[in-house]
């Protein structure tokens, strides 16, 4: 129980482009879904924390109109990269929980962004 | 803001050998501490996690100690096997949902 997954697992696109990464949570309903982004050989650094129906709250330096989030049902929420460039490029996972504080969060196998 | 350290940032041991891990954090309302394991490409998987009220947690291979009053916790992994070799992240959280997470250690196990 309490798999996330995410779609897709790599892309590469063009400088400019955007890009979309989908987050599922597969049996069980998410109230709250997290995105990270890794730099290599980096820790998991928080980006955003959205909630169902709601607009995401972004971290201290994260463009929010950059990243766009959308939570838009209790078990998908996507990340769309704006106007990608280069330094973008970077390992990007969600993860989930299913209460709002103090729980565990199940993250997804992360979405590896190569932007040219 | 909180501030997570882990150390050590590197660790290597031998095979059957035992590794430790220490976590340490700066605020004092964290109360739910886990541990995670990354291999490469992948995201994050828990291994174990402690909560404030107990001291001390094992399962099989893997114990998890945790000293509320110096605010460190640390991660035991026993009879190591190569398959142990990964990144491995602290991540204690205080008294919001928001996981921040340690620096992370890379443990490589030696066949």
């Amino acid at each position: 129980g309490a798999v996330v997954s995410q779609h897709p697992s790599w892309v590469i696109c063009k400088s400019g482009t955007s890009v979309k990464i989908e987050c599922r949570s597969l049996d069980f309903q998410a109230t709250t879904m997290f995105w990270y982004r890794q730099f290599p050989k980096q820790s998991l650094m928080l980006m955003a924390t959205s909630n169902e129906g709601s607009k995401a709250t972004y971290e201290q330096g994260v463009e929010k109109d950059k990243f766009l989030i959308n939570h838009a049902s209790l078990t998908l929420s996507t990340l769309t990269v704006t106007s990608a460039h280069p330094e973008d490029s970077s390992f990007y996972i969600c993860s989930a929980t299913q209460r709002k504080v103090y729980n565990e969060q199940f993250f997804g196998p992360g979405t590896r962004l190569t932007v040219l | 803001g909180e501030n997570v350290e882990q150390h050590p940032s590197t660790l290597s041991v031998q095979e059957g050998d035992s590794a430790v891990i220490k976590c340490t954090y700066s605020d004092s309302a964290s109360n739910y501490f886990p541990w995670y394991k990354q291999e490469l490409g992948k995201g994050p998987q828990l291994i174990i996690d402690i909560r404030s009220n107990v001291g001390e947690k094992k399962d099989q291979r893997i114990a998890v100690t945790l000293n509320k009053t110096a605010k460190h916790f640390s991660l035991h992994i026993t009879e190591t096997q190569p398959e142990d070799s990964a990144v491995y992240f602290c991540a204690p959280i205080s008294g919001t949902y928001k996981y921040i997470f340690g620096t992370g250690t890379r443990l490589k196990v030696l066949a």
